[in-house]
């Protein structure tokens, strides 16, 4: 089985902070993705990446950075948290069927 | 433009009513159409992926079909533990090297004992 893991479920942080989100696959996939989630809004891509320091805008990424030092670690940053950046991440990685596998999603808040 | 449409936003069943979700794209060549469900808190999980009009999928209580506009997610005496989001997604054939998926915004379904 595919697994994909975030680094954690839950996290708190203040305005201005720099937070880090990770990813790991365990599938030696090239492909990995990060999205963030919202009601109303659905699911929305934020950056993405096709191979080790590799990397490439998605839809929104204002105020987000990533890292993609090892093929199987896919890291989102934010540079200085703000409050409109409280949301749900979902991070996820793609295969040869280009069927994407999204990890259990990390619940962040800005305050 | 790219585009993907799901109906309704929400759905409420009795156990045992079936029903149909529905998934309307717009994309300039298809590459494939994914189906996953969604928990409150979690992640998606994966359920189907469609490649050709007329092609059709079986899981369980689930059967998801494809033509060349829509996709279709028919749920058969569906049981209260069905109740989840469905998403849809389509992948484009000029995105096949980057694997960006353009997603719906969900159909939340409810199954009542």
């Amino acid at each position: 089985d595919v697994k994909v893991t975030q680094s954690s479920r839950y996290l708190v942080k203040r305005t201005g902070e720099k937070v880090f989100l990770e990813c790991v696959q365990d599938m030696d996939h090239e492909n990995m993705f990060w999205y963030r989630q919202d009601p109303g809004l659905g699911l929305r891509l934020i950056y993405f990446s096709y191979d080790v320091k590799m990397k490439e805008k998605g839809d929104i990424p204002e105020g987000y950075s990533v890292s993609r030092e090892k093929k199987e670690r896919f890291s989102l940053i934010l540079e200085s948290a703000s409050t409109n950046q409280t949301s749900m991440y979902l991070c996820a990685s793609r295969d040869v069927s280009y069927e994407q596998y999204f990890g259990p999603g990390t619940r962040l808040t800005v305050t | 433009e790219d585009q993907v449409t799901q109906s309704p936003e929400a759905l409420r069943l009795q156990e045992g009513e079936s029903s149909s979700l529905n998934c309307s794209y717009t994309v300039s060549g298809l590459r494939g159409l994914f189906w996953y469900r969604q928990d409150p808190g979690k992640g998606p999980e994966f359920l189907f992926t469609l490649y050709s009009a007329g092609e059709e999928k079986e899981k369980e209580r689930l059967k998801a079909t494809l033509t060349k506009k829509e996709s279709f997610l028919h749920i058969t005496a569906p049981k209260p533990e069905d109740s989840a989001t469905y998403l849809c997604a389509v992948q484009a054939r000029n995105s096949s090297n980057t694997g960006k998926l353009i997603f719906g915004q969900g159909t939340t379904l409810q199954v009542k004992p």
